[in-house]
């Protein structure tokens, strides 16, 4: 599993509150990313961090915020979320091109969020 | 047009008979191409890559890519039950500027009876 933990595992919450999803890694990898995946769109790249504060948008980012403040954890948060952010969000790392293995992204275990 | 796209399925085939996956994409620049392997309630796992026309072989796994053609494939021979999974292709298109980002397909679920 690459030491990566996302936490929680599971959660419920309702529509226009806050949430924080965690993903923690052991290993020192300098890339993170956070996917969400739906049925029928695959996964979907919300943000990906490049370091320590360093991240950028994917191509499903609005409603979403992250926080890198630490290489070893990378914060979603949903400002308000909204019953469209139900999914399944997944954590992700790699090295950059050029390293050892520069192509494999393994992923974490995976966050199930339900806003009703 | 999706950027990745690949038949839904299910894909159905016998146990030991070979199994063909296919994925098809728009960005004719993309160099790098990947298999994932999804088990349902659990996480994606990788068990290929090709970034060189032609075929590699893993194992009973191979990955056929055709970039003239913009399509990938995955062989799985000897087909197992242990083997239905859902299998989500993905690309490294020429614009990810070294992030290693990737564009997934919506993946093809396959069933391996017995």
């Amino acid at each position: 599993d690459a030491g990566i933990t996302q936490s929680p595992r599971h959660k419920v919450t309702e529509t226009g509150t806050p949430v924080t999803l965690r993903c923690h890694q052991t290993e020192n990898h300098r890339y993170m990313y956070w996917y969400r995946q739906d049925p029928g769109h695959g996964l979907r790249l919300i943000h990906y961090s490049y370091g320590v504060k360093d991240t950028d948008k994917g191509e499903v980012s609005d409603g979403y915020s992250v926080s890198r403040s630490k290489t070893e954890d990378f914060l979603l948060t949903l400002e308000s979320a909204t019953s469209s952010q139900t999914s399944v969000y997944f954590c992700a790392i790699s090295e950059p091109v050029g390293a050892g293995n520069p192509y494999e992204q393994y992923f974490g275990p995976g966050t199930r969020l339900t806003v009703t | 047009q999706k950027e990745v796209e690949q038949n839904s399925g299910p894909l159905s085939v016998p146990e030991g008979a070979i199994a063909s996956l296919n994925c098809t994409y728009s960005d004719r620049g993309s160099q790098s191409f990947f298999w994932y392997r999804q088990y349902s309630g659990k996480s994606p796992e990788l068990i290929m890559f090709i970034y060189s026309n032609g075929d590699k072989e893993d194992g009973r796994f191979t990955a056929q890519l055709n970039k003239a053609s913009q399509y990938v494939s995955l062989l799985i021979r000897d087909s197992q039950p242990s083997d239905s999974a859902t299998y989500l292709c993905a690309v490294n298109p020429p614009l990810s500027g070294g992030y290693n980002k990737l564009i997934f397909g919506a993946g093809t679920r396959l069933a391996v009876h017995p």
